[in-house]
């Protein structure tokens, strides 16, 4: 069964830019979670998508978004980068179902802002 | 914000038992502990969870103490690919996780 992927795994953008990331979950899988993993706040949950709602949310502004489209497959967007948006942006997937779901992730992307 | 204390590093000799504390003090009735671990460069790893029961897998045990305010993850035989970041992380069963700082285990040959 093939894992989280996410695309693009580098990217280099600068300040002012929006830039959008994507991950596939692994299949059959329809929750959908992002973080921010960055040296100095550690990892930080941004949301959670099932059946593309977003159900639970963390505390990041707005220009943070994401959305799930009906195959599961999820985006985030960042708008108006900042340098410190420069980070590892993680997504997990999961079955997403009532009670705990083991979260699966992937290898993140690597987003540096300039 | 992270509802659990871990110290920051440990050190475990390889072959040996780690056995990696972590403090909840204010973990509610309805919430479980979680641990996850993150190898260099890697996303976070499941490792185990329990509600008050200690639980056991093929790669660890947890043990919660019988006021749920503590657990400890045991990792039986720690080789060198155990070295990592190991969270604990309490949640309801609503997949909203919130990390802490984690503990860096590291194990020397």
């Amino acid at each position: 069964k093939a894992g989280v992927t996410q695309t693009p795994r580098y990217l280099i953008k600068t300040r002012g830019q929006q830039v959008t990331l994507s991950c596939s979950p692994i299949s059959g899988h329809r929750s959908v979670s992002w973080y921010q993993q960055t040296p100095g706040q550690g990892l930080q949950f941004l949301f959670e998508y099932f059946s593309e709602t977003q159900r639970n949310k963390g505390n990041f502004p707005g220009r943070f978004s994401g959305r799930q489209f009906s195959n599961s497959r999820s985006e985030m967007n960042v708008s108006t980068l900042e340098l410190g948006d420069s980070a590892l942006y993680l997504c997990a997937s999961s079955r997403g179902g009532a009670g705990y779901n083991e979260q699966f992730f992937g290898p993140g992307t690597r987003l540096t802002v300039l | 914000d992270a509802k659990t204390t871990q110290p920051p590093s440990m050190d475990c000799a390889e072959g040996r038992a780690a056995n990696l504390p972590c403090n909840h003090s204010t973990i509610s009735g309805n919430e479980y502990v979680y641990w996850y671990r993150q190898i260099h460069s890697q996303g976070p790893q499941y490792i185990i969870h329990g509600l008050k029961n200690n639980e056991t897998n093929e790669m660890a045990s947890l043990i919660i103490t019988e006021d749920r305010k503590s657990s400890t993850l045991i990792l039986p035989h720690a080789t060198l690919r155990d070295t990592a970041v190991y969270y604990c992380i309490v949640m309801d069963n609503n997949n909203d996780m919130r990390f802490g700082a984690g503990t860096r285990l590291t194990v020397k040959p």
